[in-house]
């Protein structure tokens, strides 16, 4: 079965401190593959997706991620976080054909706490 | 407005209950999702529909049913409550293509004692 995995369940850091956040997936396929945030008691909502093209995506709140398909991961980026970043973060892959085609396989999600 | 909606936000119920959780998505999207998020394990797809006469189960579908009644709405059932099935549901909407971003509600926090 295909999976996701992020590397860390909890990343402590202080403000202005960079920050990646470490996703990798199971299969060499063609993926599509996304970053949503969770800030609490809200839902989820889309930081960054790569579709195709420039492996270096750029998103929301100064956020970045890069894909390697050798390495099949998509590692999250920020360069100085803020508090306002604390929010649990989830990486998730959509396998391009077969029967996984348009439905999306989540991480177990990293919870990221900016201290002051 | 929001675009996706979840009642109720909040329910308490007692084991062996039956209880709806309903969305409403104002997007106009024709793909319709339920999930289900505990601590440690991400979200986890219980059924999609990807139309209003597709409806699919998802990794895990048991204990679940889902109806679709219109496009813009979508509920999820769980026919007789267990104690493991407490949880935070969330229900989401995408376009027609996997290549698109999914749209999600708020979420149900559900406590099943």
């Amino acid at each position: 079965a295909q999976s996701v995995t992020q590397l860390d369940s909890q990343v402590p850091v202080f403000e202005e401190a960079p920050v990646e956040l470490r996703c990798n997936y199971s299969s060499s396929v063609s993926v599509y593959l996304f970053w949503y945030v969770q800030y609490p008691n809200q839902g989820l909502q889309l930081l960054l997706k790569y579709l195709s093209g420039s492996t270096l995506v750029k998103g929301i709140n100064g956020f970045e991620a890069e894909f390697n398909k050798s390495q099949t991961s998509f590692h999250l980026r920020k360069p100085s976080v803020h508090i306002s970043d604390t929010a649990e973060y989830f990486c998730a892959v959509n396998y391009i054909g077969g029967t996984s085609y348009g439905k999306l396989t989540f991480g177990q999600g990293t919870i990221l706490t900016v201290h002051p | 407005d929001a675009d996706v909606t979840q009642t109720p936000r909040n329910r308490i119920t007692k084991t062996g209950k039956r209880i709806m959780l309903e969305c409403s998505q104002t997007k106009g999207h024709d793909r319709m999702y339920w999930y289900r998020q505990d601590p440690g394990l991400g979200l986890r797809l219980i059924y999609y529909s990807f139309d209003v006469k597709d409806i699919n189960k998802g990794e895990i579908s048991d204990g679940y049913s889902v109806s679709r009644q219109a496009q813009a709405k979508f509920s999820l059932s769980l026919e007789s409550a267990i104690p493991n099935q407490t949880a935070l549901y969330f229900c989401a909407t995408s376009e027609g293509q996997g290549r698109h971003e999914q749209f999600f509600g708020p979420g149900t926090r559900l406590t099943v004692l």
